[in-house]
């Protein structure tokens, strides 16, 4: 089996950085990705990891730590539009499926 | 861009009715997937699809659903008789056989059961 956990909600200031973190524990795993999703619409890539360190994005970023069962998304000059739900999902099995955590609302102020 | 497209963008249906939806992955895709998301819930697996067969399949897939790929771009998801549970979003997509191995989504099917 495998449990996904992440914020329900966080605010950030137009301009800031924001950093979303997830922890998580699977007994089998391919893989971390990283999905925005707007209300109403369809989840869409941001970045994953396979191996742990920091992949950049431009203004994304995703970090892993298989060990410790943990991955943040950070992103930085947030804008109005970065005002979403990010998905933190695991990839398992032979078939790569994604199994997603409940997301973190994030809403972005001025 | 390449997109996964799906129809329609919303059905209303009474509860019992069977409904149909369906996807056209993109085209150099090999693996295919259902997903669900009920309104303020997460997104749900429901099925992958493989070789013209189920590779994997969730709980919440029963005897309700099938799957079936028609013909080369086609991927269908059917429900029998549905539920009022059934209510729900849902998202097909696809992914290739390389690389990042990154599913990319349609824009989804919004079904209402009555």
């Amino acid at each position: 089996g495998q449990n996904i956990d992440q914020p329900t909600e966080m605010t950030a200031t137009e301009g800031a950085i924001v950093q979303i973190n997830c922890t998580y524990q699977t007994s089998g795993f391919n893989g971390l990705f990283w999905y925005q999703q707007h209300a109403g619409e369809a989840p869409t890539f941001l970045s994953y990891n396979v191996l742990d360190g920091l992949e950049e994005k431009g203004r994304f970023s995703s970090f892993l730590s298989r060990s410790k069962g943990y991955s943040y998304l950070l992103l930085k000059e947030l804008q109005m539009k970065d005002s979403a739900s990010y998905l933190c999902a695991l990839a398992r099995g032979g078939y790569n499926k994604l199994i997603f955590g409940a997301g973190t609302r994030l809403a972005v102020h001025p | 861009e390449p997109e996964v497209t799906q129809t329609p963008s919303h059905q209303v249906t009474q509860m019992g009715q069977e409904v149909i939806l369906r996807c056209v992955p993109i085209s150099n895709h090999l693996y295919f997937y259902w997903y669900r998301q009920i309104l303020g819930q997460k997104v749900e697996f429901l099925v992958s699809f493989y070789n013209n067969e189920i590779s994997e399949k969730s709980e919440i897939f029963d005897d309700q659903f099938s799957v079936e790929r028609p013909d080369g771009s086609n991927f269908t998801l059917k429900i029998r008789s549905t539920k009022l549970e059934d209510s729900a979003m849902y998202f097909c997509a696809s992914r290739q056989n390389s690389g990042a191995n990154v599913l990319t989504f349609g824009a989804g099917s919004r079904l209402t059961v009555l």
